[in-house]
């Protein structure tokens, strides 16, 4: 297995453009998660899927993100519109189940200028 | 609420010595508790579960209910343990993880 795949793995984009941050979660989990993190506050949780229903959003910021898991092998991450303190570096991340921890991607780092 | 509170931003150690990061958490219940690794401009990786009281590259960790501690120790550091550590921890019955703000080990050779 690849494991977690995200991309892309660097965007850079003006204040005010939509940006679109993709994963592709481990074949056969069942939860997605979207982390952000940032020096100042660390990772933080953004939403976590589970069998592609949104379980817990609470920690979307503002109504400029959205997330959407329409299948269980594709998630994806929307701003819109982009500012420049959305730049941070977000992970994508899945589980099995509980207890046994998560499998990260790789991140993508997103710097909005 | 659950909280997990890493003390130490940085932390030094030179090669060879122990090493010992804290963890502190706070949560009423049964909580489940991961050390993860993050080296540098890498992914985070999972390092240890608590239930499963595994040694991994050397690394220990003991949950301490009394003190709601989950300290990560090795014995001997090595230069190549220099990395991001995260602690974390779940509720029971709950896939979600909440994360300390990190410590930054360095080995020092």
């Amino acid at each position: 297995d690849a494991g977690v795949i995200q991309s892309p793995r660097h965007e850079v984009t003006e204040m005010g453009q939509e940006v679109t941050l993709r994963c592709k979660p481990i074949s056969g989990h069942n939860s997605l998660f979207w982390y952000r993190q940032t020096m100042m506050r660390g990772l933080e949780l953004l939403i976590y899927f589970n069998n592609n229903v949104p379980i817990d959003d609470s920690g979307m910021p503002e109504d400029r993100f959205s997330a959407k898991m329409p299948n269980a092998s594709f998630s994806t991450l929307k701003i819109q519109p982009s500012e420049p303190r959305d730049s941070a570096v977000y992970f994508c991340a899945s589980s099995s189940g509980q207890g046994y921890g998560y499998t990260f991607g790789s991140g993508t780092r997103l710097t909005v200028v | 609420a659950q909280r997990v509170t890493q003390p130490e931003k940085l932390l030094s150690v030179f090669k060879g010595a122990p090493v010992e990061l804290k963890c502190n958490y706070s949560y009423s219940g049964s909580p489940e508790l991961f050390w993860y690794v993050q080296y540098s401009r890498q992914r985070l990786q999972l390092l240890l579960r608590h239930i499963s009281r595994e040694s991994i590259k050397g690394f220990t960790a003991d949950l301490n209910k009394g003190e709601t501690s989950f300290h990560l120790k090795k014995p001997f550091a090595q230069e190549e343990d220099s990395a991001m550590y995260y602690c974390a921890l779940s509720a029971f019955g709950n896939e979600k993880l909440t994360f300390g703000t990190g410590t930054r080990l360095t080995i020092i050779p």
